[in-house]
């Protein structure tokens, strides 16, 4: 079946433009989670959806990052007035939810490059 | 924020070299254990998931092992090959959250 999908694949914005990425998890999978890697750093957790519960934003690291999802379906992480410092792979990731056997499914990423 | 550390942070080894790397953890509030191989230009993979102590699991010439008591894994490769290049992640579950080490990147040269 379908894996989880990301759009665009590449963006490249100028400092203080907004941005909005797309993540379309695997149908059926009730988490979802948004990671990104800065150069030479580890994955770092912004925001994770389980179901209809509140997301868990303690990842989000101001407030011009929010993010949204739709039921159980398609997520976009909205980045305002970026900064140079936004500049990442933003990587977006889905399971069947917390639990033992919860492995995520990661997408390909979008690449964030802030002029 | 809990730290999770892996060593070494790179390995360079010969084809058909065995090898291993190591993922330290707090060993508090466990709940699993993931591996996840991050190939370049591709999307991670999950390897294994492990959630019992002295847990072993292998998938081909790779395996690893838990120790929750002590806050460690090891992930072993067996006669290393050029496609096991890779990047390899492990991720401490703990609540909802999963807190990923840096990786280890692994280059095996033909």
């Amino acid at each position: 079946g379908a894996g989880v999908s990301q759009s665009p694949s590449n963006k490249v914005t100028e400092k203080g433009k907004d941005v909005e990425l797309r993540c379309d998890p695997i149908s059926g999978h009730t988490a979802l989670y948004w990671y990104r890697q800065r150069l030479g750093q580890g994955l770092e957790f912004l925001i994770y959806f389980q179901g209809n519960s509140a997301p868990d934003k303690s990842g989000l690291p101001s407030d011009r990052f929010s993010a949204e999802r739709t039921g159980e379906s398609v997520s976009t992480l909205t980045i305002q007035r970026t900064q140079q410092e936004d500049s990442a792979v933003y990587l977006c990731a889905s399971s069947w939810g917390t639990g033992l056997a919860g492995e995520l499914f990661f997408g390909p990423g979008t690449r964030l490059t802030v002029l | 924020i809990l730290n999770v550390e892996q060593s070494p942070q790179s390995l360079h080894v010969q084809e058909g070299d065995s090898t291993n790397f190591t993922c330290s953890f707090p060993s508090s509030n466990f709940y699993a254990l993931h591996w996840y191989r991050w190939e370049t230009a591709k999307s991670p993979e999950a390897l294994f998931v492990m959630t019992l102590n002295g847990d072993e699991k292998k998938k081909g010439r790779i395996s690893a092992t838990l120790n929750t008591k002590e806050g460690y894994s090891y992930l072993y490769i067996k006669g290393s090959q050029p496609e096991d290049s890779a990047t390899y992640l492990c991720a401490l579950l703990t609540g909802n959250q999963f807190y990923f080490g840096t990786g280890t990147s692994l280059t095996v040269i033909p």
